[in-house]
């Protein structure tokens, strides 16, 4: 069972304009959200989150839209570059006050920024 | 941010034989995670490792092919036993920290680079 989707396995984009990356989600336990851009042969790097008590959170040019009722969330980045090139993992937890906060990944999609 | 760091980055095994990983971080965590990401999929949490205690483990992976060891706050190790092509993948650890970020009243997970196993 597939919680957090990312149904793009793949994006291209022309540099200058917006990038939009989405994400779904099942599990209405997550209040939590993640982005995370990925180079080859490299970890994860954190992006951007949200809380669920927000339906925006803006860092620079990545911008991120939360919209519990349809249990989606979406990553904009304007204006699109060629280093944002890269593949980009949502990710989903449920806060807790103890213990490990788990995350839950998407596939990832890979975006590709063209001159 | 923590920096962490993994060795090997990548190895190349023969099936039946174990390999451990390990990872090391330049500041104190309390939490510690071991992922995995099987070709052209997502991460996947193989456990959660507390320093002190014994790592906790999510469902589908068991201790005697991932045996994780948390001597200290700093440091971590996961063996992959008995290996077989299908434990080919990209093994991570991530730490838990706090940000101090105006913005962030959460946390977030910080990745080391990775180590790449082929197992043939």
């Amino acid at each position: 069972d597939q919680q957090v989707k990312q149904n793009s396995p793949s994006l291209s984009v022309q540099e200058g304009r917006i990038s939009i990356l989405n994400c779904d989600y099942t599990n209405s336990m997550f209040d939590y959200f993640l982005w995370y851009k990925k180079y080859p042969a490299e970890g994860p790097t954190f992006l951007i989150s949200i809380s669920s008590i927000k339906d925006k959170n803006e860092d620079g040019r990545f911008t991120v839209f939360l919209n519990k009722s349809a249990k989606h969330l979406s990553l904009h980045i304007v204006p699109s570059q060629p280093g944002d090139s890269a593949v980009y993992f949502c990710a989903a937890s449920r806060t807790l006050i103890q213990g490990a906060q788990k995350l839950v990944f998407g596939q990832g999609t890979r975006l590709t920024i063209n001159p | 941010s923590a920096v962490i760091s993994q060795k090997p980055s990548r190895d190349i095994c023969q099936r039946g034989t174990s390999l451990t990983i390990q990872c090391q971080v330049d500041s104190q965590v309390t939490m510690m995670f071991w992922y995995r990401q099987q070709p052209g999929q997502s991460l996947t949490l193989i456990a959660t490792a507390n320093q002190g205690s014994e790592a906790t483990y999510e469902s589908g992976f068991v201790i005697d092919k991932f045996p994780i060891s948390r001597p200290n706050l700093t440091f971590s190790t996961l063996t992959v036993s008995n290996m077989s092509p299908e434990d080919s993948s990209i093994y991570l650890c991530s730490v838990e920290d706090k940000v101090d970020r105006s913005w962030l009243a959460g946390y977030e997970q910080f990745f080391g680079p990775g180590t790449r196993l082929t197992v043939l």
